[in-house]
């Protein structure tokens, strides 16, 4: 049962131009939600995180946009620079009985191509 | 990722033999997680720890696996008697308080490769 999914397994870019990465949850106890950028051989680094009780969250070139009636988040990069190619995923955490916020959900991830 | 110390970040191991894979948290934080993450698929949420206690083993496989974060040294997740579909990334992450809003941060990660 995948209960965070994308759907994308790629996204390819021009350098300049926007990129939007969209992630899709079944879960409705999910009220975290956190974008993860990862690079072959190393571990997952923190990009933005964005709660429940918000719809969008923006940290520099990343924002993320939470629409909580349609279970879908997205991650925008703008402007794309060709270091941002990475695999990024999405990831999400519910607080129930205790359980903890790093417990998290992760999507099979999105390949990110910028090209020059 | 600083902070989060994995070792070894390579370990090869022979059907049968054990495995042992070390985690130490960024200073600081003492709640620990380990995830999996096989070929092709996105990390998943294997077991919690606090010093000496586990608090959420549910993503454990039920044999040959098991974890400890003692009061003094690093977290420690051993899998005996290992298989080739054991290969995979193992990756630990720690997080300061189970409090909303926390960042939670991963390590660099340990590969094993079972042969």
């Amino acid at each position: 049962d995948q209960q965070v999914k994308q759907n994308s397994p790629s996204l390819s870019v021009q350098e300049g131009r926007i990129s939007i990465l969209n992630c899709d949850y079944t879960n409705s106890m999910f009220d975290y939600f956190l974008w993860y950028k990862k690079y072959p051989a190393e571990g997952p680094t923190f990009l933005i995180s964005i709660s429940s009780i918000k719809d969008k969250n923006e940290d520099g070139r990343f924002t993320v946009f939470l629409n909580k009636s349609a279970k879908h988040l997205s991650l925008h990069i703008v402007p794309s620079q060709p270091g941002d190619s990475a695999v990024y995923f999405c990831a999400a955490s519910a607080y129930v009985g205790g359980t903890s916020y790093g417990k998290l959900t992760f999507g099979q991830g999105t390949i990110l191509t910028v090209h020059p | 990722n600083a902070g989060v110390m994995q070792n070894p970040r390579h370990l090869v191991r022979r059907r049968g033999q054990e495995a042992r894979l070390r985690c130490s948290p960024m200073k600081g934080h003492s709640h620990v997680y380990w995830y999996r993450q096989l070929p092709e698929e996105g990390l998943k949420f294997m077991v919690y720890l606090q010093k000496e206690n586990i608090i959420d083993e549910s993503g454990m496989p039920k044999e040959r696996f098991s974890a400890e974060f003692p009061k003094e040294g690093p977290s420690i997740l051993r899998i005996q008697q290992v298989v080739r579909g054991d290969s995979a990334a193992y990756f630990c992450a720690s997080i300061r308080d189970n409090v909303s809003g926390n960042t939670i941060y991963f390590g660099e990660g340990s590969w094993l490769t079972v042969v």
